[in-house]
């Protein structure tokens, strides 16, 4: 398997535009996860998924982001429109959840998306 | 408000010493404790696990303490090697939360001098 998968890697984009990132999670993965990071707070969950529904958006930190997932394979984190305190890197991992062999269910993240608002 | 904090932004140990990284948590509603590895423009990796039950859990050069009094994990890298220079997150899961969904720390930078 070719694991969680990202893209952009980079992404450098003006304030005020829209800014799409993509994620195809590892195929048989129940749960797709959003995190952002930043150096003051470390990850942050944003939204996670389970069979394509959303579960949990309390992260989210405003009206401008939005996450979809269409399909098992498929998901968007988009924010619209983007700001410089956006600029972050965003991960998106997958789970088992509870049918991964170990009780911790460990995550599988991507590389990540760089993302930069000037 | 911060659940999960790594109060030292960075660690810089001797090849062959220990290194010791330290999270903090606020609240005792956890069962489960990780501890994920990142290397510049990857994403973060799981390295080792500790169920609320247990104090100590192994692996080779690994090991994470639990003292659930104190609210404090630690891991442990012995000996530490220059290719366990990396950013170290700290990661909770909360009680009956069987999902994947992790509360992690801010990170503590390792580095680890030849």
């Amino acid at each position: 398997d070719a694991g969680v998968i990202q893209s952009p890697r980079h992404e450098v984009t003006e304030m005020g535009q829209e800014v799409t990132l993509r994620c195809k999670p590892i195929s048989g993965h129940d749960y797709l996860f959003w995190y952002r990071q930043t150096m003051m707070r470390g990850l942050e969950l944003l939204i996670y998924f389970n069979n394509n529904v959303p579960i949990d958006d309390s992260g989210m930190p405003e009206d401008r982001f939005s996450a979809k997932m269409p399909n098992a394979s498929f998901s968007t984190l988009k924010i619209q429109p983007s700001e410089p305190r956006d600029s972050a890197v965003y991960f998106c991992a997958s789970s088992l959840g509870d049918r991964a062999p170990s009780g911790a269910n460990v995550l599988t993240f991507g590389a990540g998306s760089r993302l930069t608002v000037l | 408000d911060q659940q999960v904090k790594q109060n030292s932004p960075s660690l810089s140990v001797q090849e062959g010493r220990i290194s010791i990284l330290n999270c903090d948590y606020t609240n005792s509603m956890f069962d489960y404790f990780l501890w994920y590895k990142k290397y510049p423009a990857e994403g973060p990796t799981f390295l080792i696990s500790i169920s609320s039950i247990k104090d100590k859990n192994e692996d080779g050069r690994f090991t994470v303490f639990l003292n659930k009094s104190a609210k404090h994990l630690s891991l442990h890298i012995v000996p530490s090697q220059p290719g366990d220079s990396a950013v170290y997150f700290c990661a909770l899961r909360p009680y009956s939360s069987n999902t994947g969904k992790l509360i992690f720390g801010q990170g503590t930078t390792l580095q680890v001098k030849p």
